[in-house]
């Protein structure tokens, strides 16, 4: 079974704080994807990376940042954390052309 | 641009009776589609998806769904509901972009099921 973990479920932060939230996946997939998803509003892709140090912007990627040294882990970067962006975050992972993985996702809350 | 239309964004239904969550898509040539589901405070999980083969696409715990070119619909759809099926469903639509393989979402459709 292909596994994408998410190293935590819950955060809370605080206004200002950076914060980094990763991602592993353990199936040699080659894309890897980071949304928010809000109530009413579904889920939104922020960054994406097709390979190792490749990334591009997603629809909403203002106030974040992506790191993909390693091709099993892709991480998201909050450079400086602000209310707005208290949601909760999926990573997804996938060859190419097949669906995505997705992992449980981290519940984030900003204060 | 790419879109997803979910046309109701809760569906709730009896016990035993048949699920239909509906699903439009922006057209193209050869789309892949795909159904996810989401179980509360859990990720995605993939129920079935469409990639050019047969019309009527079976998934995991009885759903299947059946794409119709001439209506650009992917309704989502099972016989009788169960009430482990209560979640939130999304239809989504694959496309290739920037070297790679992206996905848009729908809004979602929330079913609950009453006992």
């Amino acid at each position: 079974d292909v596994k994408v973990t998410q190293s935590s479920r819950y955060l809370v932060k605080r206004t200002g704080e950076k914060v980094f939230l990763e991602c592993v996946q353990d199936m040699d997939h080659e894309n890897m994807f980071w949304y928010r998803q809000d109530p009413g509003l579904g889920l939104r892709l922020i960054y994406f990376s097709y390979d190792v140090k490749m990334k591009e912007k997603g629809d909403i990627p203002e106030g974040y940042s992506v790191s993909r040294e390693k091709k099993e882990r892709f991480s998201l970067i909050l450079e400086s954390a602000s209310t707005n962006q208290t949601s909760m975050y999926l990573c997804a992972s996938s060859k190419i052309g097949t669906g995505q993985y997705f992992g449980a996702g981290t519940r984030l809350s900003v204060l | 641009a790419q879109s997803v239309t979910q046309l109701d964004s809760h569906v709730s239904v009896s016990e035993g009776t048949p699920v239909l969550l509906r699903c439009n898509y922006s057209s193209s040539y050869s789309p892949s589609l795909f159904w996810y589901v989401q179980h509360p405070n859990k990720g995605l999980q993939l129920l079935l998806k469409y990639t050019s083969a047969a019309t009527l696409v079976k998934g995991i715990n009885g759903f299947e769904a059946e794409f119709k070119k001439s209506e650009t619909s992917f309704h989502l759809t099972k016989p009788s509901a169960h009430m482990s099926d209560a979640a939130e469903y999304f239809c989504v639509k694959a496309y290739s972009g920037a070297g790679s393989y992206q996905l848009t979402f729908g809004k979602g459709t929330k079913l609950s099921v009453i006992p």
